[in-house]
């Protein structure tokens, strides 16, 4: 499975946009590129996936390079809420089954 | 319900005691999958079930490790003779198709061996 490097933690003041990077140099023609977070004491919970083109939806968007070596989560106003472990996932397409590294872990400050 | 039910939330056990977690996924949701979370770490992949097929199971640790999913929904992991490793969250997921589509994941059971 490919696989993804992101940084460790990353802090952000409530309110402010947020960019959470993700590398994944050898990603395949049919990967996906999936974001999960993981609130405290929950389990993961979706957030985004894109295959080529960024992608919008109510939670964030997800700017992807030309190359696909890269991707970024954009938060666009962040609040308390949104503080968690966000991963980055490469999925190929008829797998069944989603790898995850150890996340960002991302501090809002009030 | 809506969502992924797990249960239970919380199960302390005794080293070499017998424990069963149950996953009750999305209602026709085909795919389902096992994982275990140890503490700061992310997920792991334990299993798949493809309706009542176990078509992974490469991610058990050891043979003390066993799912089922007799009737393509329910599906429960059991873990034989309990070892303080063991100690983790539990969590299942459910999908409705192929990757490409949302998973949706249980709030999980969090296992403590003493």
């Amino acid at each position: 499975d490919a696989k993804t490097t992101q940084p460790n933690s990353m802090e952000s003041n409530e309110e402010e946009p947020v960019h959470l990077p993700c590398n994944h140099s050898t990603i395949s023609g049919t990967d996906y590129i999936h974001w999960y977070r993981q609130l405290p004491s929950q389990g993961p919970e979706y957030v985004i996936h894109g295959l080529t083109s960024n992608v919008n939806n109510r939670m964030a968007s997800l700017a992807i390079a030309e190359d696909r070596k890269s991707s970024t989560l954009i938060l666009h106003r962040a609040t308390l809420r949104d503080a968690a472990v966000y991963y980055c996932i490469l999925g190929r397409w008829g797998a069944q089954k989603l790898v995850f590294g150890q996340g960002t872990r991302l501090t809002i400050n009030p | 319900g809506a969502g992924v039910s797990q249960s239970p939330r919380y199960k302390v056990a005794k080293r070499g005691q017998d424990v069963a977690l149950r996953c009750d996924p999305i209602s026709g949701h085909v795919s389902l999958f096992w994982y275990q979370q140890a503490l700061g770490q992310g997920p792991e992949f334990l299993t798949y079930f493809q309706n009542e097929a176990q078509l992974d199971k490469s991610g058990l640790p050891s043979d003390r490790f066993f799912a089922e999913r007799p009737e393509g929904s329910v599906s429960t992991l059991k873990i034989q003779r309990t070892q303080q490793e063991d100690s983790a969250v539990y969590l299942c997921a459910s999908i409705s198709e192929g990757l490409g589509n949302t998973i949706y994941f249980g709030e999980g059971s969090w296992l403590t061996v003493v």
